[in-house]
């Protein structure tokens, strides 16, 4: 089974600042990788995905992510945050020959400040 | 993409009795899914709704406590039975995408037992 580390539970920044979220997982088998937000009192919206190709991956809201297979890494970027992209984050594995079970991490809950 | 709804969206139940959630998908679906969402915690898998079999429960979960139905390829219910205060979480049903890699949420049922 995968695992999922989100190592930072908390991210706070300033508004127009850039930002990074980590996710880490476990295995090294072939996977398919997600990052996933959920706005309060809201169910979970899927920001972007790896499957295949290209390492960096372009999602809504001007977030990116970066697929490093050697560091079993796939960080979410953004250049310039909103106080709208408060939010908290999830990143979200499943191996390609059991897509069906997705595991996710602890979430890393982003608060833009004015 | 899919469009997931769920109800009731909150309830606060009594200890001892049961809950039934709802969830309904605005087209058809193989795969279907339950997740709890513990507070201030990630997801977790309850269980795979299977059309016109028995869910498939994870590690931890059974069938007596999370009946499960699946009629058709829209629709599922879960239902929380002889519910005990640790039972209060969101309850979130998804839907896997047509295209097999990735996963719809529905906005979730927060339920809290007194």
């Amino acid at each position: 089974a995968q695992s999922v580390t989100q190592l930072d539970s908390q991210v706070p920044v300033f508004e127009e600042a850039p930002v990074e979220l980590r996710c880490n997982y476990s295995s090294s088998v072939s996977v398919y990788l997600f990052w996933y937000v959920q706005y309060p009192n809201q169910g979970l919206q899927l920001l972007l995905k790896y499957l295949s190709g290209s390492t960096l991956v372009k999602g809504i809201n001007g977030f990116e992510a970066e697929f490093n297979k050697s560091q079993t890494s796939f960080h979410l970027r953004k250049p310039s945050v909103h106080i709208s992209d408060t939010a908290e984050y999830f990143c979200a594995v499943s191996d390609v020959e059991d897509f069906n079970k997705f595991y996710f991490g602890s979430g890393t809950k982003l608060n833009v400040k004015p | 993409s899919a469009v997931i709804s769920q109800k009731p969206s909150r309830d606060i139940c009594q200890r001892g009795t049961s809950l039934t959630i709802q969830c309904q998908v605005d087209s058809q679906v193989t795969m279907m899914f339950w997740y709890r969402q513990q507070p201030g915690q990630s997801l977790t898998l309850i269980a795979t709704a299977n059309q016109g079999s028995e869910a498939t429960y994870e590690s931890g979960f059974v069938i007596d406590k999370f009946p499960i139905s699946r009629p058709n390829l829209t629709f599922s219910t879960l239902t929380v039975s002889n519910m005990s205060p640790e039972d209060s979480s969101i309850y979130l049903c998804s839907a896997m995408g047509s295209s097999y890699n990735e996963q719809f949420f529905g906005p979730g049922t927060r339920l809290t037992v007194l």
